[in-house]
């Protein structure tokens, strides 16, 4: 109840497509839900973040859409390009819990030139 | 303002001993959380700190410690160390009013040989 779990593992995009990452969950008192960005020899980078009022938010090239009654979210990417290429995460938590992000395995994502 | 800082960034130590891992977080940031980072389990939470008391705990064993200083710092220490515990220690901080935001430093990479 616990887990997020996150797909595909890894993605091949070619530049200027869209990347999308997708993300499940069962526990329904998760209410905040970020993803993370992380590149080699770094520490994960927050990107955009949602609540569960909320169906969908866009910062930039990046878009969470929310599904609340499918426990789904997913991360879009558009116009990917080759500086977009890391690992992804996806995470949640639960109010009160403090300072705890339940984070999804990670997607690798490659975006060729 | 300056990031969360960690130190040391690198770390060689060998099964049996011990080891204690420092971070700084974002000034004003009050409360500090701990995940262990590997290729096989992924992003997963120690513990987190908050006006010098554990407020949180995952799922490792008692030689995972931390604490928490009055200016906010914090330190990891695992004692008995075993090859298992090879992994990059990431530290996040958060401001814990109005915010979920945990924002990561760079990390330590700990070797157990």
């Amino acid at each position: 109840q616990q887990q997020v779990k996150q797909s595909p593992q890894s993605l091949i995009v070619q530049k200027g497509g869209i990347s999308i990452i997708n993300c499940a969950y069962e526990n329904t008192a998760f209410d905040y839900f970020p993803w993370y960005q992380q590149f080699p020899g770094k520490g994960p980078a927050l990107l955009i973040a949602i609540r569960p009022d909320v169906s969908e938010k866009k910062e930039g090239r990046f878009t969470i859409s929310f599904n609340k009654s499918a426990k789904q979210f997913s991360l879009h990417i558009m116009d990917s390009q080759p500086g977009d290429s890391a690992t992804y995460f996806c995470a949640a938590s639960i109010p009160g819990n403090t300072g705890k992000l339940i984070f999804g395995q990670g997607t690798t994502l490659q975006v060729k030139p | 303002k300056a990031g969360v800082t960690q130190t040391p960034r690198y770390l060689i130590k060998t099964r049996g001993q011990q080891v204690t891992l420092s971070c700084s977080p974002i000034s004003g940031h009050r409360s500090v959380s701990w995940y262990q980072q590997t290729p096989g389990q992924g992003l997963q939470f120690l513990f987190e700190y908050f006006s010098e008391t554990q407020r949180n705990k995952g799922n490792f064993p008692g030689r995972f410690s931390g604490r928490q200083f009055s200016n906010s710092r914090s330190e990891m220490n695992v004692s008995t160390l075993e090859l298992g515990d090879s992994a990059l220690y990431l530290c996040a901080s958060m401001v814990t009013v109005g915010t979920d935001t945990q924002y990561f430093g760079p990390g330590t990479r700990l070797t157990v040989l």
